[in-house]
């Protein structure tokens, strides 16, 4: 049973436009969030991270919202640019036994057109 | 270049074999972190050692297993392999425990297994 859904395989965006990647989670002890951006070839690079106590976080061009109530944060990247194209990972943690251990989506592909 | 350093990038055997992948830390990272990505599949976590002791365990394969050496590096052992154990396999290491808002994870290339 996944524990974190990224539903959208892919996603397709102009130049300049904003990208906004979802992600839903079903368990409630999750309290840190992460997404991480994946280019072929290469491992995942963290980008940005929010913590249970906050909504928002924001850093440059890459703001992170999230949902309690709903268990669903998003990623958005204002402008989004050709450079950004890559696989964005959603992960999310919780404490069991003192670690911290991400659960991964499976991703969505972003692919930004000039 | 995140600074971890992943041996080899691609390996190619046969059903039944055994391999070794083997997984260099960021200077100055304690934890190595061991993830398995099958096709369509996100990162499944296998197993993390912090300082040379098993940390945390997810599900890992009774077939395979890990260490991390006094130098801090890092091993995973796969035997007997089967063909759904062709995935690539990421390390990764952080500074301490993993504790998320302080210490981040830092990802190999990746070695790509293929089971043929």
């Amino acid at each position: 049973d996944q524990q974190v859904k990224q539903n959208s395989p892919s996603l397709s965006v102009q130049e300049g436009r904003i990208s906004i990647l979802n992600c839903d989670y079903t368990n409630s002890m999750f309290d840190y969030f992460l997404w991480y951006k994946k280019y072929p070839a290469e491992g995942p690079t963290f980008l940005i991270s929010i913590s249970s106590i906050k909504d928002k976080n924001e850093d440059g061009r890459f703001t992170v919202f999230l949902n309690k109530s709903a268990k669903h944060l998003s990623l958005h990247i204002v402008p989004s640019q050709p450079g950004d194209s890559a696989v964005y990972f959603c992960a999310a943690s919780g404490s069991s036994g003192g670690s911290y251990i991400p659960t991964f989506g499976r991703g969505t592909s972003l692919i930004v057109h000039p | 270049d995140s600074g971890v350093t992943q041996t080899p990038k691609h390996l190619i055997t046969a059903t039944g074999q055994r391999v070794t992948l083997r997984c260099s830390p960021r200077s100055g990272d304690l934890s190595v972190y061991w993830y398995q990505q099958s096709l369509d599949q996100g990162l499944q976590f296998l197993i993390q050692y912090y300082n040379g002791e098993e940390r945390a365990k997810g599900n890992i394969l009774e077939r395979f297993s890990a260490q991390q050496f006094p130098d801090l590096h890092s091993e995973l052992n796969l035997s007997s392999l089967e063909l759904g154990d062709s995935a690539l396999y990421f390390c990764a290491s952080s500074v301490g425990v993993g504790t998320p808002s302080t210490d981040t994870q830092y990802f190999g290339p990746g070695t790509r297994l293929t089971v043929l």
